[in-house]
C-alpha cells in the first residue's frame, strides 16, 4: 500500500494548461481503469473532479481532463483560471475494496 | 442532498481510544459501501479504512490494521470508526466518504473531523 507518486508542484499562467503525472505499479493504476482525481483547497474536504480516469462530475468543467498510460495517470488542467489555485490528489482503486491516493500536487497560478 | 457529517475527535492521549461517527442523510445509507480517509496536518491523503452496505465486510490499511475497527448501524444512518491504542502519528483530520454503489472513487465527503494524540 505505497502511496502513488506525484510531482510536488506545479505551476502556470492563466490561460495555460498544466499536467499533474500519477505513477502507481501494476497493482494499482496499471491493474485497473479506476484512478479518480481530486482537488482540495485549504481547509476543505476533497472534491471529486475526475472518475474512471477520464469521466467528469456534473458541473465540472470541462478544462480538466484524465488520461492513463500503463502505470501512470495524469490530469491536466486546460485554460488555467486562479479558482484553479489548490491541491490535487490522484486515488486508485487497488482490489478488494482497497484505495490508495497519490502524494498530491500543489497547483499554482502565477 | 448528500451530507456526511463526521464528529468525535479531539485530544487523546497516546495509548488511549476515541470513537468517530459520520452521520449520513440524502441516500439510502444501507446501499453503499462507506470510507474513513485520513489527512495528517500538511500531510497528503491516506485510505483508512471501509465497510460494505450491510456491515458483512470490512477492510483495513496495514497502518491502523488491529487497532482500528470500522462498523456502522444502517438503522441510524450512522458510520463509525473506533481507535484503539491511538499513536502520535494518528494525529490527522479524519473524514467519511461515500463509495457510489459499484463504483471505485468517492464521490461525497463528508467535513472531517480533528484527532489529535498528544500527552
Amino acid at each position: 500500500q505505497s502511496a502513488l507518486t506525484q510531482p510536488r508542484s506545479v505551476s502556470g499562467s492563466p490561460g495555460q494548461s498544466v499536467t499533474i503525472s500519477c505513477t502507481g505499479t501494476s497493482s494499482d493504476v496499471g491493474g485497473y481503469n479506476s484512478v479518480s482525481w481530486y482537488q482540495q483547497h485549504p481547509g476543505k474536504a476533497p472534491k471529486l473532479m475526475i472518475y474512471d480516469v477520464s469521466k467528469r462530475p456534473s458541473g465540472v468543467p470541462d478544462r480538466f481532463s484524465g488520461s492513463k498510460s500503463d502505470n501512470t495517470a495524469s490530469l491536466t488542467i486546460s485554460g488555467l483560471q486562479a479558482e484553479d489555485e489548490a491541491d490535487y490528489y490522484c486515488c486508485s482503486y487497488a482490489g478488494s475494496y482497497i484505495f490508495v491516493f497519490g502524494t498530491g500536487t500543489k497547483v499554482t497560478v502565477l | 442532498e448528500v451530507q456526511l457529517l463526521e464528529s468525535g475527535g479531539g485530544l487523546v492521549q497516546p495509548g488511549g481510544s476515541l470513537r468517530l461517527s459520520c452521520a449520513a442523510s440524502g441516500f439510502t445509507f444501507s446501499g453503499y459501501a462507506m470510507t474513513w480517509v485520513r489527512q495528517a496536518p500538511g500531510k497528503g491523503l491516506e485510505w483508512v479504512s471501509a465497510i460494505n452496505g450491510p456491515g458483512t465486510n470490512t477492510y483495513y490499511a496495514d497502518s491502523v490494521k488491529g487497532r482500528f475497527t470500522i462498523s456502522r448501524d444502517n438503522s441510524k444512518n450512522t458510520l463509525y470508526l473506533q481507535m484503539n491504542s491511538l499513536r502520535a502519528e494518528d494525529t490527522a483530520v479524519y473524514y467519511c466518504a461515500k463509495r457510489p454503489y459499484g463504483l471505485d472513487y468517492f464521490d461525497y465527503w463528508g467535513q472531517g473531523t480533528l484527532v489529535t494524540v498528544s500527552s
